[in-house]
């Protein structure tokens, strides 16, 4: 079946310019996760959605980084006011979430190619 | 909070030689333990994956053992091929969380 897709898969952006960053999960998954991969911080959580719940934000470096999820199914994630430090490849994953019973040990998170981002 | 520490690389191989990459990890209670890869111009895939004390995970050749006395996942492979060239990841998920905790990565390039 078709994988967890990003789009775009590069994107150039000026310094200041607000940015959207989209993913599609796999279908069946409730559970959505954005990552960001850069040179100096390597692989970071920065966002989850699980099903209707409050999302866990914990991990979003600034209030100009924002996400949301619509019908429980793509997911957005938007950067305002870009930096060059936001520039890095944004990585989105999705698992399932089970259901009681099932050992959380089968919620692998499949990963998406990414988003490439560049602020000059 | 929880951290995964892994060997930098890069590091460089010949075909058929043995691979060690080192993970060690801090966590409260019994985290899930994994190794991606990355090869180059790919997503980031899992490669294997245990979940408790003394599990065995393997894929692909590859083998880590979670070893909870010495906080350890470390990733081997006995002969390794030019294919293998590739970026690895080790990482952690707490046992109630969700998310996962990375190390810096490890460029691991096998030479003919």
């Amino acid at each position: 079946g078709a994988g967890v897709s990003q789009s775009p898969s590069n994107k150039v952006t000026e310094k200041g310019k607000d940015v959207e960053l989209r993913c599609d999960p796999i279908s069946g998954h409730t559970a959505l996760y954005w990552y960001r991969q850069s040179l100096g911080q390597g692989l970071e959580f920065l966002i989850y959605f699980q099903g209707n719940s409050a999302p866990d934000k914990s991990g979003l470096p600034s209030d100009r980084f924002s996400a949301e999820r619509t019908g429980g199914s793509v997911s957005t994630l938007t950067i305002q006011r870009t930096q060059q430090e936001d520039s890095a490849v944004y990585l989105c994953a999705s698992s399932w979430a089970g259901r009681p019973g099932l050992a959380r040990s089968s919620y692998e998170q499949y990963f998406g190619p990414g988003t490439r981002l560049t602020v000059t | 909070g929880d951290s995964v520490t892994q060997m930098e690389g890069p590091v460089t191989l010949s075909e058929e030689a043995f691979l060690t990459i080192n993970c060690t990890y801090t966590a409260t209670g019994y985290p899930s333990l994994f190794w991606y890869v990355q090869y180059p111009g790919e997503g980031l895939q899992l490669l294997l994956k245990a979940t408790k004390a003394d599990d065995k995970g393997s894929n692909k050749g590859f083998e880590a053992t979670y070893r909870k006395e010495t906080t350890s996942f470390h990733l081997e492979k006995g002969s390794v091929q030019v294919s293998d060239s590739a970026v690895y990841f080790c990482a952690l998920r707490e046992a109630a969380g969700n998310k996962l905790t990375f190390g810096g990565g490890t460029r691991v390039l096998v030479k003919p």
